[in-house]
């Protein structure tokens, strides 16, 4: 089946601890972005990236970091300098980011606890 | 910049009652707007989506209208279901280029409580 695949769905970090969330989609989409939700906040944009080995920061950067060697691959990366870490973590996908219409499909999430 | 603004919630409804979530968009261009689904402890998932003024999106039973003068996408059910019962948020996209970068804007989200 296509779609995007985030593991793990549940991470324990301690402090001090970097830790890497994992995002493979195989809907051959040129962009994938990461979300992360707070309750009562909506979603926030991380990061973002059109192409392969491009990247940008999105409204909430600080304190994380990602990569993109691969095309259907997207990790990230939660720092020890991301003070407020504990959260819902959601990847996304679309086909590209030029065209408003298109759909930006999501991942099942990954939740990240600070113990 | 852009900016999505929802109805307070949490909405309580009965099984069979009607369902209107309003949102409300400021954006430049010509935005796309959505309306994503949230089941508890799952990621989003597309309801509908309309790409121009007049346009409207539909599927399950949800509707909502692309109201350009009223900058308006008001998610509406005639007939709810307990399954329905989730969080909803309403989003737009704007093309890329300026400071929006094709990226989604997302409203705080509604939630949904349908009692039978």
């Amino acid at each position: 089946d296509g779609g995007i695949t985030q593991s793990p769905k549940y991470l324990f970090r301690k402090e001090g601890q970097n830790v890497t969330l994992s995002c493979e989609q195989n809907l051959n989409h040129d962009a994938m972005y990461w979300y992360r939700q707070d309750p009562g906040q909506g979603l926030r944009l991380i990061y973002y990236s059109q192409i392969v080995n491009d990247f940008q920061k999105g409204d909430i950067a600080e304190g994380y970091s990602v990569s993109r060697e691969k095309k259907e691959s997207f990790p990230l990366t939660v720092t020890s300098a991301q003070k407020n870490p504990t959260a819902f973590y959601l990847c996304a996908s679309s086909i590209d980011r030029q065209e408003p219409g298109n759909t930006i499909y999501f991942g099942e999430g990954s939740w990240l606890t600070v113990v | 910049g852009n900016s999505v603004t929802q109805m307070e919630g949490p909405v309580t409804l009965s099984e069979e009652a009607f369902l209107t979530i309003n949102c409300t968009y400021t954006a430049t261009g010509y935005p796309s707007l959505f309306w994503y689904v949230q089941y508890p402890g799952e990621g989003l998932q597309l309801l509908l989506k309309a790409t121009k003024a007049d346009d409207k999106g539909s599927n399950k039973g949800f509707e909502a209208t692309y109201r350009k003068e009223t900058t308006s996408f008001h998610l509406e059910k005639g007939s709810v279901q307990v399954s329905d019962s989730a969080v909803y948020f309403c989003a737009l996209r704007s093309g890329a280029g300026g400071t929006s970068y094709g990226k989604l804007t997302f409203g705080q989200g509604t939630i949904l409580t349908v009692h039978p």
